[in-house]
């Protein structure tokens, strides 16, 4: 059973660019959530999905956008990208409910310059 | 708003016990989750309170007060590979918004 799955691995944008990321859930995880980690602090959320609508939002502006698709894999968008933008970025899968596990990708490392 | 707070860092040796502390303060607490991350892996899920109280899983235990806003986690008989960062979540309102705070990060000596 694959655990939840990232790519890509790496990326290396130009400030003012767009990027895509993507986020397969473990199997039979229904709930994604994303979050940004910077160097040296804790995870900070962006948004979560549920049947492929926006449910939770963070302090994050517009740039950073997301989509579901039926299969509950999931996408991230930036645009008009920032240097500091520059992260880690995390998507996290679980099963609908409140208090259930979520289970952590290994992350996308992006870097603007 | 949310406010997490724990040590940035801490050191412990080797077969000794470390606690790690964590305040929060927060509305529409539902629970406390503590992850571990090793430097450059993704988060990896320890332990979920949800009632006051010590929850206990091996050689890690977690424990619980709602009332204060306040948990720990405690490491038993630690190892080198214990070095890493562990981050206290706290789990509010509906839908399972996570925020984390910083993260302790421990290094374990000989």
């Amino acid at each position: 059973d694959a655990g939840v799955t990232q790519s890509p691995t790496h990326l290396i944008k130009t400030r003012g660019q767009q990027v895509t990321l993507r986020c397969s859930p473990k199997s039979g995880h229904d709930t994604v959530s994303w979050y940004q980690q910077a160097l040296g602090q804790g995870p900070q959320f962006i948004f979560q999905y549920y049947e492929e609508e926006e449910r939770q939002r963070g302090n994050f502006p517009d740039r950073f956008s997301g989509h579901q698709f039926p299969n509950y894999s999931s996408e991230l968008n930036v645009n008009a990208l920032l240097l500091g933008d520059s992260a880690l970025y995390l998507c996290a899968s679980s099963l609908g409910g409140p208090n259930t596990e979520a289970f952590f990708g290994q992350g996308t490392r992006l870097t603007v310059v | 708003g949310q406010n997490i707070d724990q040590p940035t860092e801490m050191t412990a040796t080797e077969g000794a016990i470390v606690q790690i502390n964590c305040t929060y303060q927060t509305s529409g607490f539902n629970g406390l989750f503590w992850y571990q991350q090793h430097a450059g892996e993704a988060p990896t899920f320890l332990s979920y309170n949800v009632l006051d109280g010590l929850e206990e899983k091996g050689r890690f235990s977690s424990f619980l007060s709602r009332s204060k806003g306040y948990s720990y986690l405690l490491l038993k008989e630690l190892q080198m590979k214990d070095s890493a960062s562990y981050l206290c979540a706290v789990y509010s309102g509906g839908y399972q918004k996570v925020t984390f705070g910083i993260g302790t990060k421990l290094q374990v000596i000989p």
